[in-house]
């Protein structure tokens, strides 16, 4: 296993459109991270799964915004009616143990929205 | 005001400098994380701890958990250790908080 990974690394899309990441965790993780990064900011925390359950979403993750883990193994995010503000890295991460063990992040997925 | 403070936001150094980035945080944690970023996007973990100091080759992080702070410190420093260093917290409920990163230059 070479890690996480995330596809596509870039995307570019115009407003309004609808888009879909998809990230593969480290296969032996259960948990699942979504964060999202501005330019000059550190990540912020969208949600995470334990296994395939969605356990936590932070206020970010506005109704445009869903997240699935169907089978505990990948995941997608995906963005509705993207505007403009979506703009930005997202970056996904795993881990293994079950308190806020150390996370494996993926080279993240870069989204202009133009 | 953030949950987690880093400083300073910018760093040069020269080569060999001994640097420390410190991090304060405001929420109880289960853990704290010192994480390093290259232009690129890629994050790779360096450190996790919740008490005391670890240590990995010239890197140093020590946390004082009375105090909510966090040193990260690089001895020797090199040129290839210019990337962007972020803290990071977890709490008992999974969240993690990160701070908005110390961009280091380090210049031969």
């Amino acid at each position: 296993d070479t890690g996480v990974s995330q596809n596509p690394r870039h995307k570019i899309t115009k407003r309004g459109q609808n888009v879909t990441f998809r990230c593969d965790p480290i296969s032996e993780h259960n948990r699942l991270y979504w964060y999202r990064q501005t330019l000059g900011q550190g990540p912020e925390f969208l949600t995470y799964f334990q296994n395939e359950a969605q356990l936590e979403k932070s206020r970010l993750l506005s109704d445009r915004f869903s997240a699935e883990r169907p089978k505990g193994s990948f995941s997608t995010l995906e963005i509705q009616r993207t505007e403009q503000g979506d703009s930005a890295m997202y970056l996904c991460a795993s881990s293994l143990s079950a308190l806020a063990g150390e996370q494996y992040f993926g080279p993240g997925t870069r989204l202009t929205v133009t | 005001k953030n949950e987690v403070e880093q400083s300073p936001q910018n760093l040069t150094a020269q080569e060999g400098e001994f640097i420390t980035i410190n991090c304060s945080y405001s929420v109880g944690i289960s853990a704290l994380h010192w994480l390093q970023q290259h232009p690129g996007g890629g994050i790779v973990s360096l450190f996790m701890l919740s008490s005391g100091k670890k240590k990995h080759g010239r890197l140093i992080a020590t946390i004082n958990i009375q105090e909510k702070h966090s040193s990260l410190h690089i001895t020797a420093s090199h040129p290839r250790d210019s990337a962007v260093y972020i803290c990071a917290v977890s709490n008992t409920g999974n969240q993690f908080y990160f701070g908005t990163g110390t961009s280091l230059t380090v210049i031969p």
